[in-house]
């Protein structure tokens, strides 16, 4: 049983193309992520999702839209899809949106890696 | 803002123990994750500290300083298993922000 799924996992496309990407957890956490890692392999956080509501943006284009349809799920949507969004995306997911510790980590999804050409 | 700096790659012997070290400088200190990540896979917990001194697991010990904004993850009879990417991230309080990782390569 898959933890943190996401769907899918290989993903090329032109440039200006919309492309979505899907997450989910059955860990039963509250919080969610959206993470990106370029091509020089920084892991770095772009959304994140508490029980539905958003609680982080970090500054990502308004081109990247999540979506959370309830605490189980978070959607990534890329609208007119660029060159420098080819990385890999991943999906996380900890137990609530509280300060991480040993108690409270972040599980990863095994990762979307998305292609623009 | 945050910086988090540690070396990009090592190699070590099978059998041998390797330290990766980590340097941070950051706004918020909530403790600091050390994740492994092998190629094409999902980064995976490794390891936590929040108060200064050596948390020991299994192979893996993780040390940390906060006076010194510095820690280490040491591996101990390393196994070619141990060939993979390690992430030192900081967390300020709800978020994980990481280093670049450190690809380490075990050779026999």
């Amino acid at each position: 049983d898959t933890a943190v799924s996401q769907t899918p996992k290989y993903l090329v496309t032109q440039m200006g193309n919309d492309k979505s990407i899907k997450c989910e957890q059955n860990l039963g956490h509250d919080t969610m992520y959206w993470y990106k890692q370029d091509s020089k392999k920084f892991l770095k956080i772009m959304f994140s999702y508490n029980n539905k509501e958003l609680i982080i943006n970090e500054t990502v284009p308004n081109r990247f839209s999540p979506k959370s349809p309830d605490k189980a799920h978070l959607n990534l949507h890329i609208n007119s899809l660029e060159l420098g969004d080819s990385a890999v995306y991943f999906c996380a997911s900890s137990q609530d949106s509280g300060g991480l510790s040993g108690a409270n980590v972040l599980t990863f999804g095994a990762g979307s890696r998305l292609t623009v050409l | 803002g945050q910086n988090i700096d540690q070396p990009t790659e090592m190699t070590a012997t099978e059998g041998a123990i390797v330290q990766i070290n980590c340097t941070y400088q950051t706004s918020g200190f909530n403790g600091l994750f050390w994740y492994q990540q092998h190629a094409g896979e999902a980064p995976t917990f490794l390891s936590y500290n929040v108060l200064d001194g050596l948390e020991e697991k299994g192979r893996f010990s993780s040390f940390l300083s906060r006076s010194k904004g510095y820690s280490y993850l040491l591996l101990k009879e390393l196994q070619m298993k141990d060939s993979a990417s390690y992430l030192c991230a900081v967390s300020p309080y709800n978020k994980l922000i990481f280093g670049a990782g450190t690809r380490l390569a075990v050779h026999p």
